[in-house]
């Protein structure tokens, strides 16, 4: 069964650094999305993009937060400088090809640690 | 997006069957029921989708009566590993996003 991964498992970083978490969306799917979840906490949505854009983003996501699909296969979010409260896990998932497959594929998710 | 209410949690035995009701009274025409569940340390995953009356699949049941402003979502003969947290989403297939809410925690006894 196609499924979706990331990288790294565990990212533990130094205040102040860039991090950048990878995803490897489900092969056909068209619509990916960055979602994070705060230890104990809601998972909470960051972005969505689609067609090499972003569609829509919460506000969560501001100017240290980017994301990017270099390549046909690879979807990232970058943390430009990150901070202690960026500290959680990070959920990628993506779905389609048609917009109205609303079931989204989450990865396993990599836990973020700011010191 | 439709907002949703759900127990904060639930206990159960093995071998039995679980039931978890969700309230919805602001259900929009075009809403779907949509159910995910959480095991810890790991990401969501959809378990079962339905916009009215009853959709079955290899996991779960969902009931939806004809005024759709509740759903429940039924596991039959649980085990420990159904131990997780459940999610009932309300909204548009064509969102854009999810949006979580605390959902149910579900601890399965021996």
């Amino acid at each position: 069964e196609p499924e979706v991964t990331q990288t790294p498992s565990h990212q533990v970083t130094q205040m102040g650094q860039e991090v950048i978490l990878r995803c490897v969306p489900i092969s056909n799917h068209l619509y990916f999305y960055w979602y994070r979840q705060i230890l104990g906490q809601k998972v909470e949505f960051l972005v969505s993009f689609y067609n090499n854009e972003i569609s829509e983003k919460s506000e969560i996501f501001d100017d240290q937060f980017s994301v990017e699909r270099p390549d046909g296969s690879n979807f990232t979010l970058k943390i430009r400088s990150t901070k202690l409260e960026d500290s959680a896990m990070y959920f990628c998932a993506s779905s389609g090809p048609l917009a109205a497959d609303s079931e989204q594929f989450f990865g396993p998710g990599t836990r973020l640690t700011v010191l | 997006l439709a907002k949703t209410t759900q127990p904060i949690s639930m206990d159960s035995y093995e071998g039995q069957e679980v039931n978890i009701t969700c309230s919805h009274n602001n259900i929009a025409t075009n809403d779907y029921i949509t159910w995910y569940q959480q095991f810890p340390s790991q990401g969501p995953r959809f378990i079962i989708q339905g916009y009215k009356t009853k959709v079955t699949n290899e996991v779960a049941s969902l009931f939806i009566p004809a005024d759709r402003k509740s759903s429940t979502l039924s596991l039959p003969r649980v085990s420990l590993s159904d131990t997780a947290v459940y999610y009932c989403l309300v909204g548009d297939r064509t969102d854009d996003k999810i949006i979580f809410g605390k959902g149910t925690r579900l601890h399965i006894l021996p």
